[in-house]
């Protein structure tokens, strides 16, 4: 089935330090969402992004859908503790089936205190 | 704020038994999902729904089956057990949206283990 590239798998980082993360498709998105997952806990939507070159913010968090809709970002700036957990993104495919989505592997991060 | 409620946070069962998983959620989403989480291989969706009593295959079906006698109520059924059926559980539900895909919102997982 189709997938997405997330990268990087992980990240060791210092407190107070930015992150930055992507995820790719080799085909064209017409929804890109972030969610982040706590250990033990289920998924969280973050972020959601409906058209290419959208930028949204969440606090400290900002995401873009990336203009040729192959991809999307996301940012942390000054990152806390409380941001450790793994960060999925997901997508649907143009033409895929209505409400299906497609997950990235996800990114898992870390923070030094 | 959407609720979606998974019956057990954690639940052990042994080979063989039929081990059912309910999810509940109380925002009048059409769409509800169940995924299984294992490490290296992300969410694999293994039924989803549009309806009541409408059911469609994921990608990973096989010993599984899925009930939804009400709108609200999504429940997974492992039919016998295995051990290669140890996994989180997640189910998800999101709203029906002509032209576009609302987000899932998620449960907070059941860890299953077979035994």
């Amino acid at each position: 089935g189709q997938q997405l590239n997330q990268s990087p798998q992980s990240m060791f980082i210092q407190e107070g330090e930015d992150v930055s993360m992507n995820c790719t498709s080799s085909s064209i998105f017409n929804t890109w969402l972030w969610y982040k997952q706590e250990p033990g806990e289920g998924p969280v939507l973050l972020i959601a992004l409906y058209k290419a070159g959208e930028l949204t913010s969440n606090g400290r968090l900002t995401a873009q859908f990336g203009i040729t809709r192959k991809d999307s970002f996301l940012n942390i700036s000054a990152s806390i503790p409380s941001d450790v957990g793994i960060y999925f993104c997901a997508g649907r495919p143009s033409g895929g089936s209505q409400g299906n989505l497609i997950f990235g592997k996800g990114t898992k991060l870390s923070v030094k205190p | 704020d959407v609720k979606v409620t998974q019956s057990s946070r954690y639940l052990v069962k042994r080979t063989g038994e039929k081990v059912f998983l309910e999810c509940v959620q109380d925002m009048d989403h059409e769409n509800m999902f169940w995924y299984r989480q294992d490490p290296g291989l992300g969410l694999r969706l293994i039924y989803f729904s549009y309806d009541v009593k409408m059911k469609e295959k994921g990608d990973i079906p096989e010993g599984y089956s899925v009930s939804r006698e009400k709108k609200e109520r999504f429940s997974l059924i492992l039919e016998s057990a295995s051990t290669n059926q140890t996994s989180m559980y997640l189910c998800a539900s999101s709203s029906l949206m002509t032209g576009g895909t609302q987000p899932q919102h998620f449960g907070d997982g059941t860890r299953l283990s077979i035994l």
